[in-house]
């Protein structure tokens, strides 16, 4: 079963301009995670953000979570035609319970 | 090599038979996951290794995926009776340990059952 909700399921922007996806889980966590697929293939993970922590960044990337919302968003700056790709917000609910549960993912589109 | 590899990259097979997918997993890495991921969803948990043993296989979908890890580095995802219902991307990831770490994720292996 897929707990994270990403949204917008997909996005299209202009090269330069920002972009800003959002993600809402259903129960508790230890930390949230995103994660780019490039085609379909293998993931590559951006960041990750602690349930006690409100925000994180990594270079062009920013990260807020909301725990009493249940929500989290990712935000990328600037925005290059590279960063097309699909994005998804993993979460890791700890309490025993292993192995990550993803969202259906947001598609970015970035036009040159 | 420096990454997750996965093989094959590709395997097509007939309704009803066995299939094996192989994970060579980060040097050092003690915890190995599989997920699959079908077309328009997100990766999938199927099961999580911590060393040599299964920590957690709550999410084989069946008694027909089993998964083995006997030395505590590659992993070896079997299918049996394969079903057109499992074609799908399965990815395998490793980590330094399981959970609050980042998991690296291998680039997939597409099976299709026809």
């Amino acid at each position: 079963s897929q707990q994270g909700e990403e949204d917008p399921q997909a996005l299209s922007i202009q090269e330069g301009e920002n972009a800003t996806m959002n993600c809402s889980y259903k129960t508790s966590i230890n930390n949230l995670q995103w994660y780019r697929q490039n085609s379909g293939r293998g993931l590559v993970h951006l960041i990750l953000i602690r349930s006690n922590e409100r925000e994180k960044h990594s270079g062009r990337l920013r990260v807020t979570l909301d725990t009493s919302k249940k929500s989290s968003s990712l935000l990328i700056t600037a925005s290059r035609a590279a960063d097309t790709a699909s994005y998804f917000c993993a979460t890791d609910p700890g309490g025993g319970a292993d192995g990550l549960t993803f969202g259906k993912g947001t598609h970015l589109i970035i036009q040159p | 090599g420096a990454g997750v590899s996965q093989t094959p990259s590709n395997k097509v097979t007939e309704k009803g038979k066995y299939v094996e997918l192989r994970c060579d997993p980060i040097s050092g890495h003690t915890a190995l996951y599989w997920y699959r991921q079908s077309l328009g969803q997100g990766p999938e948990f199927l099961i999580y290794f911590q060393g040599t043993g299964a920590a957690d296989d709550s999410g084989l979908p069946n008694d027909r995926f089993f998964a083995v890890r006997p030395e505590g580095s590659v992993s070896t995802l079997k299918i049996q009776r394969t079903e057109r219902g499992d074609s799908a991307v399965y990815l395998c990831a490793s980590s330094l340990a399981g959970g609050y770490t980042e998991a690296f994720f291998g680039q997939g292996t597409r099976l299709t059952v026809v």
